[in-house]
Parts: structure tokens; C-alpha cells; sequence
């Protein structure tokens, strides 16, 4: 099985400032990955794909970059809406799997 | 719009069973592949199960493997988990999500239904 283990798990941030979240896979997965943020009580909702492809009506604040076993995820300006938990996901084989998520919040 | 409703959850005790269901609508559901994935209360995202669109493969974790099947009908647009043997670890939000192909990202998820397994 691939282990994706992200980092930070937890991280506090202010409004308008820029972070990124890290993954890493157990061995390459040839950019099948996929970003997905969550809100508490909602279900995942898909930001990126293939590493760096921004899903429709994703704001172009989030960006995605990475290869092989080492993929990032970029927040250029913090907005109040983005303060959520994040997860990646490797889709290069089964069993499918995320990595544990990185918990978003204010400072 | 692209709709994915789940259905089914609810209290069951240890060793019971309980059958999910996921209605499709807004889309060509027989086109796609289809995943159920859980989140245990306060915990992160577990991929459980997957078919492909014409139901040919199917894949399990290890975690469920010989205690849920999966399926599907494409005339009535849904999506099942027939979950058998159930223990305590099972408890989770089920969510069904759509996949463009069989390894692929998941877009959109359905709302969740949530499975509690206890005496």
C-alpha cells in the first residue's frame, strides 16, 4: 500500500497569509494526486487533480505543484473561507489512499 | 447539477448488517466509476470500496474485504454497500463519490450517512 503522510498536521494562520501543506507519497505516483478540503460537518470537496490542475470554480489562490513522491499545496492569500481541513489522496493505485490532514486554522 | 444522495445508515449492533444506498442524478451515471469512502468520528478519510462503471472490477480494502460488497444498477442510478459482520471500527460517515475512471480523483462526494455500531 502507498502512505501519504502530510505535513503539518495542524497549522494557524492569519488572513492574507500564504501557506503550504506538504505530502508525501511511500513511492512515486507519477502526479496522481488530488487535493480535497473539508469543513466540519461537510463532505470532501475536490480543489485540485493531477498534482496542479485547478478543478473548476477553485479560486486561483490555491495551486498545487510536486513529482514523484513530493507534492505541495499553496495558499497565496488566506481568505476566512479557507480555514478548513486538508487532505490528500493518491489515485495511482489501490487501495486508494490520503494522507491523515492538515487542520487549518486561525491565528 | 450533479446530485449524489446516500440513504441507509443508522444503529446496528456488533455482528449486524446494514445496506447503504447511493442515488445519482444530473449525470450519465453508467459512465463512471463509482467509491464508497468512511470517516470514523474525529478521523481522517479511508477509501473503502470501488466499481467500475460497468461493474466489471471491483476493489476492497483490506479493512472490509469478505464483510462488504459493493454494487450498483445503472437502470435505477444508484450505487449499494451491503455491509455484513459489522464491528464497532466500522463506525464512520459512509460517503459515495463519483470518479471519472476507476483510479481517479473523486468529485463530488455525496452528503454522508452515518453507520453506528454499537450494543
Amino acid at each position: 500500500d502507498i502512505q501519504m503522510t502530510q505535513s503539518p498536521s495542524s497549522l494557524s494562520a492569519s488572513v492574507g497569509d500564504r501557506v503550504t501543506i506538504t505530502c508525501r507519497a511511500s513511492q512515486g505516483i507519477s502526479n496522481s494526486l488530488a487535493w480535497y478540503q473539508q469543513k466540519p460537518g461537510k463532505a470532501p470537496k475536490l480543489l485540485l487533480y493531477a498534482a496542479s490542475r485547478l478543478e473548476s470554480g477553485v479560486p486561483s489562490r490555491l495551486s498545487g505543484s510536486g513529482s514523484e513522491t513530493d507534492y505541495t499545496l499553496t495558499i497565496s492569500s488566506l481568505q476566512p473561507e479557507d480555514f478548513a481541513t486538508y487532505y490528500c489522496q493518491q489515485y495511482y493505485s489501490t487501495p486508494i489512499t490520503f494522507g491523515q490532514g492538515t487542520r487549518l486554522e486561525i491565528k | 447539477e450533479v446530485q449524489l444522495v446516500e440513504s441507509g445508515g443508522g444503529l446496528v449492533q456488533p455482528g449486524g448488517s446494514l445496506r447503504l444506498s447511493c442515488a445519482a442524478s444530473g449525470f450519465t451515471f453508467s459512465s463512471y466509476s463509482m467509491n464508497w469512502v468512511r470517516q470514523a468520528p474525529g478521523k481522517g478519510l479511508e477509501w473503502v470500496s470501488c466499481i467500475s462503471s460497468s461493474r466489471s472490477t471491483i476493489y476492497y480494502a483490506d479493512s472490509v474485504k469478505g464483510r462488504f460488497t459493493i454494487s450498483r444498477d445503472n437502470a435505477k442510478n444508484s450505487l449499494y454497500l451491503q455491509m455484513n459482520s459489522l464491528r464497532a471500527e466500522d463506525t464512520a460517515v459512509y460517503y459515495c463519490a463519483r470518479a471519472y475512471q476507476l483510479l481517479s480523483w473523486f468529485d463530488p462526494w455525496g452528503q454522508g450517512t452515518l453507520v453506528t455500531v454499537s450494543s
